[in-house]
């Protein structure tokens, strides 16, 4: 079983869709984040959450909804996304908030 | 706006050979610095961190911190075929204590 997992793998959904993306980390960690991987562009944060609690929000629009019910999980809420908004969604976490991050594989988001 | 860079590549290095990336950033207070390698298709792996200043290795990687340069280097030995992949490197901002990742070198290492 791998250190942090991400369900699904691949997900396609239409602008009116509501869909949540989910991470989990066995691996005791504090912190959780999400990062965003668009073509050509480099990782973006998009939340951090210490603890549980969240403590940066990447000026991310609110279509996005995070939720981190336990140190271990932590979920990606999505509606009303936009074409724009597909890429490949990652989910981290690190003993304390930015150090050493270890990657889930990813969730490949594809807005039609 | 703090910011990472990194030559895009691609990066072509023989096998055998080594291959020498570079990552410079802006925030002089910077504390902690990761190179990570992602292959096509797949999520970011931790391959090497660094804090102090000099050289650190492990295995065939070598990483290089020069804080006063504000530059971090890795260093691939004896470079394989599955070392082709892109580099991320990602520094820890001390004013914003935020992780930053420069857009990635990709290596392509030749037969």
């Amino acid at each position: 079983e791998t250190g942090v997992t991400q369900t699904p793998r691949h997900l396609v959904m239409g602008m009116t869709n509501k869909k949540s993306l989910k991470c989990e980390q066995h691996l005791g960690h504090n912190a959780m984040y999400w990062y965003k991987q668009s073509a050509k562009k480099p990782l973006e944060l998009m939340f951090v959450y210490n603890f549980k609690e969240q403590t940066e929000n990447n000026s991310v629009p609110s279509r996005f909804s995070p939720e981190c019910p336990n140190s271990s999980h932590l979920f990606l809420h999505l509606h009303t996304l936009q074409p724009e908004d597909s890429a490949l969604y990652l989910c981290a976490s690190s003993q304390e908030r930015y150090t050493e991050a270890f990657f889930g594989q990813g969730t490949r988001l594809t807005v039609v | 706006q703090k910011e990472v860079e990194q030559n895009s590549g691609p990066l072509s290095v023989p096998e055998g050979a080594i291959a020498s990336l570079n990552c410079t950033y802006s925030d002089r207070g910077s504390q902690s610095f990761f190179w990570y390698r992602q292959y096509s298709g797949k999520s970011p792996e931790l391959i090497m961190f660094i804090y102090s200043n000099g050289d650190k290795e492990d295995g065939r990687f070598t990483a290089q911190l020069n804080k006063a340069s504000q530059y971090v280097s890795l260093l691939i030995r004896d470079s394989q075929p599955s070392d082709s992949a892109t580099y991320l490197c990602a520094v820890n901002e001390a004013a914003g204590n935020k992780l930053t990742f420069g857009g990635g070198t990709r290596v392509l290492v030749k037969p």
